[in-house]
């Protein structure tokens, strides 16, 4: 069965302060692994697709790391803006595209 | 503008009613998704539609319904046999749906919030 699991459950940075958002994974073929970013009350807003082991991306102060087992959602100077849910989810290969979700970390940045 | 819409985006249902939730997309993908979001779980899926006049179930259909006449339309019908059906509601497309090839994104509408009285 797929898991997502993602760590911490919530965090609170000052504005400025650097942090990482972890998600760890066990699936049986990965077809890609997504981060999305969910204000409260509406749906999650597409940030990145990963695809192998290895592989960054990066928007704006965002970037997103993928290893076998875990990914990285790495957040650089953040502003109050960047508060938000941020979702994990992984797409196995063979499942017609369905997603395993993972319950989210809970971000708020302050000044 | 291209996107997904749902509507509406609070509705309230009486125990024992059957409610429809609607969910129009324009950006001609094959693929659409319900998933319900309840606090502290992840989003988990209730049916998915990979083509025109074929669905299937997810991890959680029970006390729920489909159909899918149109490609751009992909109702959620929330039944009495639901019964702990308050939640948020998800509507998604993507732009294939199938098993293979690359990564296939879902690409996510406004929500609706469902609430029991």
């Amino acid at each position: 069965e797929d898991q997502v699991t993602q760590s911490p459950e919530a965090l609170r940075l000052q504005e400025g302060e650097s942090s990482s958002l972890n998600c760890s994974y066990t699936v049986s073929g990965l077809r890609g692994l997504f981060w999305y970013r969910q204000d409260p009350g509406k749906g999650p807003e597409f940030l990145f697709t990963l695809y192998s082991a290895g592989e960054e991306k990066e928007k704006e102060r965002l970037k997103a790391t993928l290893t076998k087992k875990e990914s990285f959602l790495h957040i650089t100077a953040p502003k109050p803006e960047d508060s938000a849910t941020y979702l994990c989810a992984v797409q196995a290969t063979g499942t017609a595209s369905k997603l395993t979700f993972g319950t989210g970390t809970r971000l708020q940045v302050t000044l | 503008d291209g996107g997904i819409t749902q509507s509406p985006k609070y509705l309230f249902r009486k125990e024992g009613q059957n409610v429809t939730l609607s969910c129009e997309q324009n950006l001609n993908h094959d693929a659409m998704y319900w998933y319900r979001q309840d606090p502290g779980q992840g989003l988990r899926l209730i049916y998915y539609s990979q083509i025109v006049n074929d669905f299937q179930k997810g991890d959680i259909a029970e006390g729920y319904s489909v159909s899918r006449e149109k490609k751009e339309s992909f109702p959620l019908t929330v039944t009495s046999a639901q019964k702990n059906p308050t939640a948020f509601y998800l509507c998604a497309s993507s732009i294939r749906g199938t098993s293979g090839g690359s990564a296939d994104t879902q690409y996510f509408g406004p929500g609706t919030r469902l609430t029991v009285l």
